[in-house]
């Protein structure tokens, strides 16, 4: 079955920087490539997604890029601030439309 | 849009009764939802695929004599946790899928078994 890595699991940085998130994936049939956005308590949140036709998209301060030659798929965030603190998950479609999802990855924006 | 509803939020039981998690779309319709369960500090693991008028397709490990679901309508979906333990004291969270391969969560359901 499919098989998802997500690096790092805990990510600090300042107010301002960019962060980068990065997955791994085994099944090279996977087409659909989320990530989440998940508070402490609260439900995750779809905040950028990728299909396989594509090699980037970007949605204001965070893109995604994919090589599906390697295997691999990236969260970019720039500009950080307070409120991107959270966990974040990447997920990879593994048929019947289901979602394998990353360990996650702890990010914490420093004023 | 893609709104998913989750009731209860929080429940805690005795061991050995059975609790219901209902997961519903509000303002679209979902052939498929999923329910995934989350430990602490944890990432979301499936747990079955809820498809509207047929059965749920479990994940490996997981007891459906245990997990009931029922995917009566295009709105929503049912778990039961039958003879709750306290080892099944966790969040439960489903999701519902668009159509095309994206799933909105529902807020979720912690479960507390004593």
């Amino acid at each position: 079955g499919e098989n998802v890595e997500q690096h790092p699991s805990t990510l600090s940085v300042q107010e301002g920087d960019s962060a980068v998130i990065k997955c791994t994936y085994s099944d090279s049939a996977s087409n659909y490539f989320p990530w989440y956005k998940q508070e402490l308590g609260k439900r995750p949140q779809l905040i950028i997604d990728i299909r396989s036709n594509v090699g980037e998209k970007k949605d204001q301060r965070i893109a995604v890029t994919l090589n599906k030659t390697a295997k691999h798929f990236s969260l970019h965030i720039t500009e950080t601030q307070p409120e991107d603190s959270a966990v974040y998950f990447c997920a990879v479609s593994g048929g019947y439309n289901k979602l394998i999802f990353g360990a996650g990855t702890r990010l914490a924006v420093h004023p | 849009g893609a709104v998913v509803s989750q009731h209860p939020s929080r429940v805690i039981c005795k061991s050995g009764t059975s609790v219901k998690i209902e997961c519903r779309s509000l303002d679209f319709q979902a052939t498929t939802m999923f329910w995934y369960r989350q430990f602490p500090k944890k990432s979301l693991m499936l747990m079955a695929t809820s498809n509207e008028g047929s059965k749920a397709t479990y994940e490996q490990g997981v007891e459906k004599d245990k997990f009931l679901i029922n995917h009566a309508s295009l709105t929503l979906s049912t778990l039961t946790v039958t003879s709750a333990h306290p080892e099944d004291s966790s969040f439960y969270i489903c999701s519902a899928e668009t159509g095309s391969n994206e799933q909105f969560f529902g807020p979720g359901t912690r479960l507390t078994v004593l």
